[in-house]
């Protein structure tokens, strides 16, 4: 069974950093890109950022582009967002997602988490 | 504002069918056969219900069914179930610029 597990949310200052993480099992996490996506309070989804099966290759939105870096260890089947300069505007919850068998489309998703950017 | 254009609410009774547009332009919906549909309940993980436009992934009822016309996709829930009522929102590939966006979302409400 296809398992994706987010962590890592909870609430960060504006200006401050946090690293949100995504575990995945039941698959062969290396042969897929993965994704993360957010859905801010009361509105619809947003694609943040993709990673490609080796990691060398990422690509981001640009809301949050130059903000935040994604990473994956295959080694541990687990993918990252790091999220710096965070803004109010970020507050939202994060889904991690795999990519199917194209990147066009995500078969399966985390529950999310929660991540608040307030003073 | 989202991308593509989606109703904010449709409604049906159990047995009914009902359908979601997904209304974007020639340079997403209309430009490739990309479109995908997600059903979330809140609190829970989206999940997949139609892929390249009509296709249905293992496991989803058949009472689900996607297709395009132009720039508009759709989703068709047959058969309504209490369990259908959901948030379902449309994805397309919108080019190199904006490889993925999506519809603002539909709550679907079984009466």
């Amino acid at each position: 069974e296809v398992q994706l597990l987010e962590s890592g949310g909870g609430l960060v200052q504006p200006g401050g950093s946090l690293r949100v993480s995504c575990a995945a099992s039941g698959f062969t996490f290396g042969s897929y890109s993965m994704f993360w996506f957010r859905q801010t309070p009361g509105k619809g989804l947003e694609w943040v950022s993709t990673i490609d099966t080796t990691g060398y290759n990422t690509y981001y939105a640009d809301s949050v582009k130059g903000r935040f870096t994604t990473s994956r260890d295959n080694s541990k089947n687990t993918f990252y967002v790091q999220m710096d300069s965070l803004r109010a505007e970020d507050t939202a919850v994060y889904y991690c997602a795999k990519g199917g068998t194209t990147w066009y489309y995500f078969d399966y998703w985390g529950q999310g988490t929660l991540v608040t950017v307030s003073s | 504002q989202s991308a593509l254009t989606q109703p904010a609410s449709v409604s049906g009774s159990p047995g009914q069918s009902i359908t979601i547009s997904c209304i974007g332009t020639n340079s997403d919906v209309g430009n490739y056969n990309l479109v995908s549909w997600y059903q979330h309940h809140p609190g829970k993980a989206p999940k997949l219900m139609i892929y390249e436009v009509s296709k249905r992934p293992s496991g989803v009822s058949n009472r689900f069914s996607g297709s395009k016309s132009g720039n508009t996709a759709s989703l068709t829930i047959s058969g309504l179930q209490a369990a259908d009522e959901a948030d379902y929102y449309c994805c397309s590939h919108g080019g190199p610029t904006t490889p993925w966006v999506f519809g603002g979302g539909t709550k679907v409400t079984v009466l």
